[in-house]
């Protein structure tokens, strides 16, 4: 089983500012199976980015994904209010899903 | 657009079944291009996989509940459903059906969430 690590548990930060988190995989994953996910409160989680680096329908530009091999990291170059919330990265690998335990976004 | 939505009870005695059924619309769930899969949330706690199911009925589940996890399809209805048998406390959680797309295995539309509790 790949197991994802998020950094940092929680980050921190005031709107306008520049957020990155970070997933670790504990094996290599295919870079067509690494995706993030947004969680707030009381709602299901929507994804953004899927394959690593491409946006998925509808999410804005300041959001993008990087990575490969066992690093990942999701960007948002300058935080909205909306963006503060729980962030997962999720990966397939051995016909197994697996995601992160979660970046929480809280407003500084 | 798709929509999905879960239903069932929201109490369940410990040893009992969880009983679980995701109605998709907007959509059929009869689509080669997608699996129908099951997820958990336990309150304030992470996202776990279940399992998922294909069209054709063949299914995956998540090795640390396979022993008491079955998820079914019924195309005529539109509607997968969960069966996880056994249940303790450890069961209670938010519980999410969402559909993934099946070239980069993504789960792009999710139902509300329903929260089942597991007590006696």
């Amino acid at each position: 089983e790949i197991v994802l690590t998020q950094s940092p548990g929680t980050l921190s930060l005031s709107p306008g500012e520049r957020a990155t988190l970070s997933c670790r995989a504990s094996q290599s994953v295919s870079s067509n199976y690494l995706a993030w996910y947004q969680q707030k409160f009381g709602q299901a989680p929507r994804l953004l980015i899927y394959a690593v680096s491409n946006r998925a329908t509808g999410i804005p530009d300041r959001f993008s994904g990087s990575g490969s091999g066992t690093d990942f990291t999701l960007t948002i170059s300058r935080l909205e209010p909306e963006d503060f919330a729980v962030y997962y990265c999720q990966q397939y690998g051995s016909s197994l899903y697996t995601f992160g335990q979660g970046s929480k976004l809280e407003i500084k | 657009q798709v929509q999905l939505q879960e239903s069932g009870p929201g109490l369940v005695k410990p040893s009992q079944t969880l009983s679980l059924t995701c109605t998709v619309s907007g959509g059929s769930i009869s689509s080669g291009s997608y699996y129908w899969s099951w997820i958990r949330q336990p309150a304030g706690k992470g996202l776990e996989w279940i399992g998922r199911v294909y069209t054709s009925g063949s299914t995956n589940y998540n090795p640390s509940l396979k022993s008491r996890v079955t998820i079914s399809i019924d195309t005529s209805k539109n509607q997968f459903s969960l069966r996880l048998n056994s249940v303790t406390a450890a069961d209670t959680a938010v519980y999410y059906c969402a559909r993934v797309y099946n070239v980069f295995l993504f789960f792009d539309w999710w139902g509300q969430g329903t929260l089942v509790t597991v007590s006696s």
